[in-house]
């Protein structure tokens, strides 16, 4: 079965530029999808293939994805974002889910 | 404005049984499919299966069928997720989200969750 491969944490200082990659065979071939999850709230997308941004969501959140691996990158990170963030992935007509990634803004 | 309502916090014994809902309020929700995810305390977002309410055609993630079943009342617009005997590792939260209509497929709408415990 299909995996993506989250580090489990990423910290950063307020201000500076977060990124949290995603590894997947071949990942760059897929659409990627990035959520954003808040302690004791649902998941919410913050990206949609791979770049789009939905509407409310601000412009300092941006993806990629090249190779194997998916990059969001959050700049100019604030204390609103520390939050959980999950990639995913289709395999198929199956939704994979990478680990996650706890974002912590010190 | 699109609203999927779960059920309440369920607490079942090892080998009962359960099924929890999730309601879809708006326009058209018996035409996009329904997804459930699983999440563990203290751990990640897990896709159990979807379904598409319009015709109740399901599917399921290779590690979750047979342990689970999805289904819908498209009269009601709800989708649910039945256990037949519940296991102390069925303990988790438990979210219903929405498929978007167009590819590329991701999950735009989410319900607030039931969270599941199941404890003797």
């Amino acid at each position: 079965s299909y995996e993506l491969t989250q580090p489990p944490s990423v910290s950063v200082s307020p201000g500076q530029t977060a990124r949290i990659t995603c590894f997947g065979d071949k990942l760059g071939n897929k659409y990627v999808f990035w959520y954003q999850q808040k302690p004791g709230q649902s998941p919410v997308v913050v990206i949609h293939e791979d770049t789009e941004r939905p509407s409310g969501v601000p412009e300092r959140i941006s993806g990629s994805n090249f190779g194997n691996t998916a990059t969001l990158t959050i700049s100019g990170t604030q204390a609103l974002d520390e939050a959980d963030y999950y990639c995913q992935a289709w395999d198929g007509n199956t939704a994979v889910f990478g680990g996650g990634t706890k974002l912590t803004v010190l | 404005e699109v609203q999927l309502v779960q059920s309440g916090a369920e607490v079942k014994k090892p080998g009962e049984s359960l099924k929890i809902s999730c309601k879809g309020s708006g326009n058209n929700f018996n035409n996009y499919w329904i997804a459930w995810v699983r999440q563990m305390p203290g751990k990640g977002l897990e896709w159990i299966g979807i379904i598409y309410p319009g015709d109740s055609e399901t599917r399921y993630s290779p590690s979750f069928q047979g342990q689970v079943t999805i289904s819908a009342d498209k009269s009601i617009t709800t989708a649910f997720l039945q256990w037949s005997s519940l296991k102390a590792s069925d303990t988790a939260t438990y979210y219903c989200t929405r498929q978007t209509r167009t590819a590329p497929y991701y999950f735009d709408y989410w319900g607030q969750g039931s969270l599941v415990i199941v404890s003797s």
